[in-house]
């Protein structure tokens, strides 16, 4: 199976601040990465397909960019509806991963 | 608009089955495969099991292979999984999630709202 390992685990920072998230494939998985928020209690939430395609609805303060191995999210100005937990997914093969998330935190 | 409503969780001993459903709404549920994916308390996100929208394609992940069945009846709009000889650490948040694509191939663009799995003696 394809690992999936996100870099920071936790990630403080205050509002307005820009955040980016890493995420490592253990082998290629071309463009076929996808990223989501998940808040406590909540089901996740789509907000970038094709490692850098933007969900319809998703503020214009997320980006996502890479390819193979290695992608980014940024969001470029944290709000303070963005402190939640982020996990990338590859789905290059019939056995999708996540990465471990990474939590967004104040600061 | 998209729904998804998980039930059928609950309390089981180790050995023990349940039977989880996901309803669907607000789209044409055959032309959508469809995910199973699992959450134990505390952790992250990890992916079950998928099946096409014909239901003639089936993945399961290595370690509920054998003891989980995924199934849907589109007449029903309703996507099961069918959990056998369960084990403590299979205790999780259940998700249902819709694939983007009609085979078990995409991202998931639509979640349910979970529903608890607690296997203990």
């Amino acid at each position: 199976d394809i690992q999936m390992t996100q870099s920071p685990s936790t990630l403080s920072a205050s509002v307005g601040d820009r955040a980016t998230i890493t995420c490592r494939a253990s082998q290629s998985v071309s463009s076929w990465l996808a990223w989501y928020q998940q808040k406590p209690g909540k089901a996740p939430k789509l907000l970038i397909y094709k490692a850098s395609s933007l969900e319809s609805g998703v503020p214009s303060r997320f980006s996502g960019s890479g390819s193979g191995t290695e992608f980014t999210l940024t969001i470029s100005s944290l709000q303070p509806d963005d402190f939640a937990t982020y996990y990338c997914q590859q789905y290059n093969t019939y056995s999708w991963t996540f990465g471990q998330g990474t939590k967004v935190e104040i600061k | 608009e998209v729904q998804l409503l998980e039930s059928g969780g609950g309390l089981v001993q180790p050995g023990g089955s349940l039977r989880l459903s996901c309803a669907a709404s607000g789209f044409t549920f055959s032309t959508h495969a469809m995910s199973w994916v699992r959450q134990a308390p505390g952790k992250g996100l990890e992916w079950v099991s998928a099946i096409s929208g014909s239901g003639d394609i089936t993945y399961y992940t290595d370690s509920v292979k054998g003891r989980f069945t995924i199934s849907r009846d589109n007449s029903k709009n309703t996507l099961f999984l069918q959990m056998n000889s369960l084990r403590a650490e299979d205790t999780a948040v259940y998700y249902c999630a819709r694939d983007t694509m009609i085979a078990p191939r995409g991202h998931f663009d639509y979640w349910g709202q979970g529903t608890l799995v607690t296997v203990s003696s």
